[in-house]
């Protein structure tokens, strides 16, 4: 069964920490994506990325960078987490024609 | 850019009357977009509802049905008789028809269904 895995489900930082979001799909999608979802608003695109090695900013990509090591794999880091990130992150799979299956969602509490 | 417009932030039904959630979007290539409606149960993750990539074509799925009205922009979400377990964010969705796949989303709308 298609399935895009997240990890953690919830995690609490500290401010100015890093932050690694994982993500593994088993779908042998070639693209792959990271949203971030405010209360109230709608999903919004940080990075996303073509395959393994590749990554292109989003709509919103300050503060954080990607990484795309295998085609399963795509992960989100912040590395000096700040208040503002506090969010819920979905990863997402998809390829040309499809649409994206997404993740259960990770929810992240800077403090 | 690409846009997308859901007017009503809740809305409350009871059950079994009918419903309709309002999308209009706003693309920026010469194509016409790919048009989506995913759903956020309580506790769960983002789930595709239902997709339309022709203009002009009804989607349908879980008794919900909406039409890619190309003169409108518009892709409203209906349903005849909703029901309580139909509680949920629901958001409205497009992509341009290019390699990325990259959705633009509205801001959701919280569907609550009294009993």
């Amino acid at each position: 069964e298609a399935a895009v895995t997240q990890s953690p489900r919830n995690k609490v930082a500290v401010t100015g920490g890093k932050v690694t979001l994982s993500c593994n799909q088993t779908n042998n999608h070639n693209n792959m994506y990271w949203y971030r979802q405010d209360t109230g608003h709608g999903l919004r695109l940080i990075h996303y990325s073509y395959g393994a090695g590749s990554t292109e900013k989003g709509d919103i990509p300050d503060g954080y960078k990607a990484s795309r090591p295998s085609q399963e794999n795509f992960s989100l880091i912040l590395e000096l987490a700040t208040p503002s990130q506090t969010s819920v992150y979905f990863c997402a799979s998809g390829d040309v024609g499809q649409a994206p299956l997404f993740g259960e969602g990770t929810r992240l509490s800077v403090l | 850019g690409d846009s997308v417009t859901q007017t009503e932030g809740q809305v409350t039904v009871s059950e079994s009357k009918s419903l309709i959630i309002n999308c209009t979007y706003s693309a920026t290539s010469i194509g016409y977009p790919n048009l989506f409606w995913y759903v956020r149960y309580p506790g769960e993750g983002l789930q595709l509802l239902l997709k339309v990539i022709t203009a002009g074509q009804k989607g349908s799925s879980r008794g919900f049905e909406a039409t890619y009205n190309k003169e409108a922009t518009s892709f409203h979400l209906q349903k005849a008789s909703v029901q309580e377990s139909d509680s949920a964010v629901y958001y409205c969705a497009l992509s341009e028809n290019t390699n990325t796949g990259k959705l633009t989303f509205g801001d959701g709308t919280v569907l609550t269904v009294k009993p």
